[in-house]
């Protein structure tokens, strides 16, 4: 049974290009949450989803940042224009429900800008 | 805001000793889970905890929840230097679903 996959492992980007990271829950769970973690700093929430559904997005930031979860394929999570402040760790967790549960996590998407 | 402390923040021990971390805060949890997350990886579940009072048992990780379910402690009997990593307890709180993480305890365990 293959765990949360996240594509690519590692990404650069130039200031203001695109990032697209990619996450694909495990077998069964149709529920999806990112996470950044900064350097030296802790796991902050970012999105809740479902599938064709945003439940929560409380914790990401107002601009340049959005996630899907289409019907068909890899949840997105997408930063438009980035910044050298935007490199992180990106990481993706599933969950077979809702509500109170375990979450499973990816081995994370590493965020370069230059 | 809800924050969980968790202490020590560094751990460094030798092979055969025993540790407990904690986690702790000032809100009410209805779930709550440990992590242990190697560098460059990411956190690998290692148990959840529900029920308040709760302790369960991992080979020689012994994990409790408290009683009022606002705090934590991972107990490691005889460590290895396998045991070594950072250690993150995580806190779910009614349906809200999103984690509140710790702010983590790195532990070393050397021969």
């Amino acid at each position: 049974n293959a765990g949360v996959m996240q594509n690519p492992r590692h990404l650069v980007r130039r200031r203001g290009q695109e990032a697209r990271l990619r996450c694909s829950p495990m077998k069964g769970h149709s529920h999806v949450y990112w996470y950044r973690q900064l350097p030296e700093e802790g796991l902050k929430f970012m999105v809740y989803l479902q599938k064709e559904n945003i439940i929560d997005e409380s914790g990401m930031p107002k601009e340049r940042f959005s996630a899907e979860f289409p019907k068909e394929g890899p949840s997105i999570l997408r930063i438009q224009q980035v910044v050298r402040g935007d490199s992180a760790a990106y990481f993706c967790a599933s969950s077979p429900q809702g509500g109170p549960g375990t979450q499973y996590f990816g081995p994370g998407t590493r965020l370069l800008v230059l | 805001t809800q924050l969980l402390e968790q202490s020590p923040q560094f751990l460094s021990i030798q092979e055969g000793e025993n540790l407990t971390v904690y986690c702790n805060s000032s809100s009410v949890f209805s779930s709550l889970q440990w992590y242990r997350q190697e560098p460059g990886e990411g956190p690998v579940l290692l148990v959840t905890v529900v029920t308040g009072g709760e302790v369960k048992k991992l080979k020689r990780l012994t994990f409790q929840f408290g009683d009022a379910r606002k705090d934590s402690s991972l107990h490691i009997t005889a460590a290895q230097p396998g045991d070594t990593g950072l250690y993150l307890c995580a806190g779910e709180s009614g349906t809200a679903s999103k984690l509140t993480f710790g702010t983590g305890t790195r532990l070393q365990v050397t021969l």
